[in-house]
């Protein structure tokens, strides 16, 4: 399966910073999703990363406050802004080959404090 | 409700047991599913899809009741490297919805 890396691992920030997380992956993709994964809670969907265009956003999350590109078939960006105490969780990035039914594969997070 | 719930768990077993997860999801419409196991502090891994046949992958055993909505895990002889989060995971037009996870440990 593709390797998928995610900088930078983990960060602690000052409250009202932003800060961006990159995933890279070392194949072309169909599909690429970002998570939050807040303190002892499962995974949530945040967006799905269209190449090209604007992502699609979930219920809850707006461009604003995250703003995600995805230039390509391999990168794309999450930026978790004007950040707060409760922003602090896991963000990860998943990736799926195909469309539709397919499995999605994890990075391997970033670890984001705000202060 | 939520859209997919687990047993919350832990569960805490003795080398060699044999442990069953159980889920349920909510909406019929649900296309594919599957299991992924998560590890203190990393990130979800898939452990096996989940098919109406049911699918063994070794020690694992995966099954799925569309009827039901119910989506079971069975392992046997269990280790100690099982010890981890068991998430069931639903997909929706594409989208995963992930359950909240059962806890396993497994103890010598």
């Amino acid at each position: 399966s593709a390797v998928i890396s995610q900088k930078p691992s983990r960060d602690i920030c000052q409250r009202g910073t932003s800060l961006t997380i990159q995933c890279q992956v070392d194949s072309q993709v169909t599909m690429m999703f970002w998570y939050r994964q807040q303190p002892g809670q499962s995974l949530t969907l945040i967006a799905t990363a269209n190449q090209g265009s604007e992502a699609t956003y979930e219920s809850g999350f707006v461009i604003d406050k995250f703003p995600i590109s995805r230039p390509n078939l391999t990168f794309s960006t999450l930026t978790v802004s004007n950040m707060s105490p409760e922003d602090s969780s896991i963000y990860l990035c998943s990736v799926a080959t195909g469309t539709g039914n397919q499995p999605q594969h994890f990075g391997d997070g970033t670890r984001l404090s705000i202060l | 409700r939520k859209e997919v719930e687990q047993d919350p768990g832990p569960f805490n077993v003795p080398e060699g047991a044999t442990v069953a997860f159980n889920c349920t999801y909510s909406n019929s419409a649900s296309q594919s599913f599957f299991w992924y196991r998560q590890d203190c502090r990393k990130e979800p891994k898939l452990l096996m899809s989940v098919y109406s046949s049911g699918n063994e992958d070794g020690r694992f055993t995966a099954q799925l009741n569309r009827a039901s909505q119910y989506i079971s895990l069975l392992i046997r002889d269990s280790k100690l490297s099982d010890s981890a989060t068991y998430l069931c995971v639903v997909n929706q037009g594409g989208k995963l919805i992930f359950g909240q996870g059962t806890e396993l440990s497994v103890k010598p």
